[in-house]
């Protein structure tokens, strides 16, 4: 019965490879959102997606692409990935704001290492 | 520009302590996030503050929020170890989809 799940939970790989991370909810939330997570336990935002559409597109190189075929699933797809991009992905998904109980909830990340 | 600040970064403290971490953010918002996150782990949602004086207390933490300040504490009563961890505060301005985040106080307890 988990809530959000991503896969897979480790991903090494060689620079320039193409890769893609899977994530999957099952609270009936409308939203959900990809953050990147560096060494230093910063958290960025990369992007949201409200019932498919994408309502938040930060700044981040092109080569990432995400996909929403319903909005229960929101994948990520990583084209040429380069040294930089290895950190901790993170999938959450939320009800929408403004609501009573609109916190985020996180999946398990997926570890990503770029050789 | 929406900014997020919290500290400390990082505080080292031994059992039995009380502690305050402070988290201020830059304008206007009345909706708080705070998360915990264990090494290696995942973020869990600890407290939602959604209103001027809103005060949630589970176990050990306590967490206020002070809109006019612009200002949440979260207070640690008689730490244990298994406090240990890195908290994180988030704001959300104008109930916006984008949560702002601070950049998190690592927190150690010693035995």
């Amino acid at each position: 019965d988990t809530a959000v799940s991503q896969t897979p939970k480790y991903l090494v790989t060689q620079m320039g490879n193409d890769k893609s991370i899977k994530c999957e909810q099952n609270l009936g939330h409308d939203t959900m959102y990809w953050y990147k997570q560096d060494s230093k336990k910063f958290l960025k935002i990369m992007f949201s997606y409200n019932n498919k559409e994408l309502i938040i597109n930060e700044t981040v190189p092109n080569r990432f692409s995400p996909k929403s075929p319903d909005k229960a699933h929101l994948n990520l797809h990583i084209n040429s990935l380069e040294l930089g991009d290895s950190a901790v992905y993170f999938c959450a998904s939320s009800s929408s704001p403004g609501l009573a109980r609109d916190e985020q909830f996180f999946g398990p990340g997926t570890r990503l290492t770029v050789l | 520009e929406l900014k997020v600040e919290q500290n400390p970064l990082f505080l080292s403290m031994q059992e039995g302590k009380n502690y305050t971490i402070y988290c201020n953010y830059s304008t206007t918002s009345d909706r708080l996030y705070w998360y915990r996150q264990d090494p290696g782990k995942s973020l869990e949602s600890l407290f939602v503050l959604l209103s001027n004086g809103a005060v949630k207390q589970e176990g050990r933490l306590m967490a206020s929020l002070d809109t006019k300040a612009r200002l949440s504490t979260l207070h640690i009563t008689a730490a244990v170890h298994d406090l240990s961890a890195t908290y994180f505060c988030a704001v959300n301005f104008d109930s916006n989809y984008q949560l702002i985040w601070g950049a998190g106080t690592k927190l150690i307890i010693k035995p």
